[in-house]
């Protein structure tokens, strides 16, 4: 199994192109989700999904989209890249339930610079 | 809402000491995980360890065990015998148990630096 992959590992743009964030997993987990991490503030969740077809927002949404068409894959989309947006992103993936498989699994990560 | 607070930046221990690590949240919830997790430099996390509220009994693993006082809505991690393989940042969170299908949230703390020194 690979896990959870994220692709690109290194990023930079310029302030308002756009650009996506992949992230696939092999584990057949129901539950994915995206976090930045900055300096100082640990992980934010930004959007998550309980399964194909159906995401949410987490505590830091603005400026991101996402969807599920599958079970394997969650890009993150940033739609106009600003500043503000530089960060450290994760994309992690979990079973989905109250069993205690709960265990939230975490990509590489990819660090992104918008100038 | 649910908080957790790491009030220590940055600490430090000699090789093969012992150093805890503080950690306290907020909730108003009875049922919910709690979980430390390791990011060394190569920036990966990787779980620690994990408690659930509704046991009693701390949770081990190996050299890493919780001091879990529910009541006062804290959770430290005690690492023995140190290692320079744990240095990293380390951060405390936690999880809301959701009703089935829903899977958890995390809620992290700032994190601690921690430096293992020979």
């Amino acid at each position: 199994n690979a896990g959870v992959t994220q692709t690109p590992k290194f990023q930079v743009l310029k302030t308002g192109q756009s650009m996506t964030l992949q992230c696939a997993q092999d584990m057949n987990h129901e539950y994915m989700s995206w976090y930045r991490q900055d300096p100082g503030m640990g992980l934010r969740l930004i959007h998550y999904s309980v399964g194909a077809g159906i995401t949410d927002q987490g505590e830091v949404p603005n400026g991101y989209n996402v969807s599920r068409s599958t079970t394997e894959d969650f890009p993150l989309r940033l739609l106009s890249a600003a500043p503000s947006q530089t960060s450290v992103y994760f994309c992690a993936s979990s079973y989905s339930g109250t069993s205690g498989h709960n265990e939230q699994f975490f990509g590489p990560g990819t660090r992104l610079t918008v100038l | 809402a649910q908080t957790v607070t790491q009030s220590q930046p940055e600490m430090s221990v000699q090789e093969a000491e012992t150093v805890t690590l503080s950690c306290t949240y907020d909730t108003s919830e009875n049922n919910y995980y709690l979980f430390w997790y390791k990011q060394p430099p190569s920036r990966q996390m990787i779980l620690v360890i994990r408690q659930e509220a509704y046991k009693q009994q701390n949770a081990t693993e190996n050299r890493f065990s919780v001091n879990f006082q529910k009541a006062a809505k804290s959770f430290s991690l005690k690492i023995s015998d140190s290692q320079l393989g744990d240095t990293a940042m380390y951060f405390c969170a936690f999880m809301k148990i959701l009703v089935l299908g829903q899977g958890g949230k995390l809620i992290f703390g700032q994190g601690t630096e921690l430096s293992v020194k020979p």
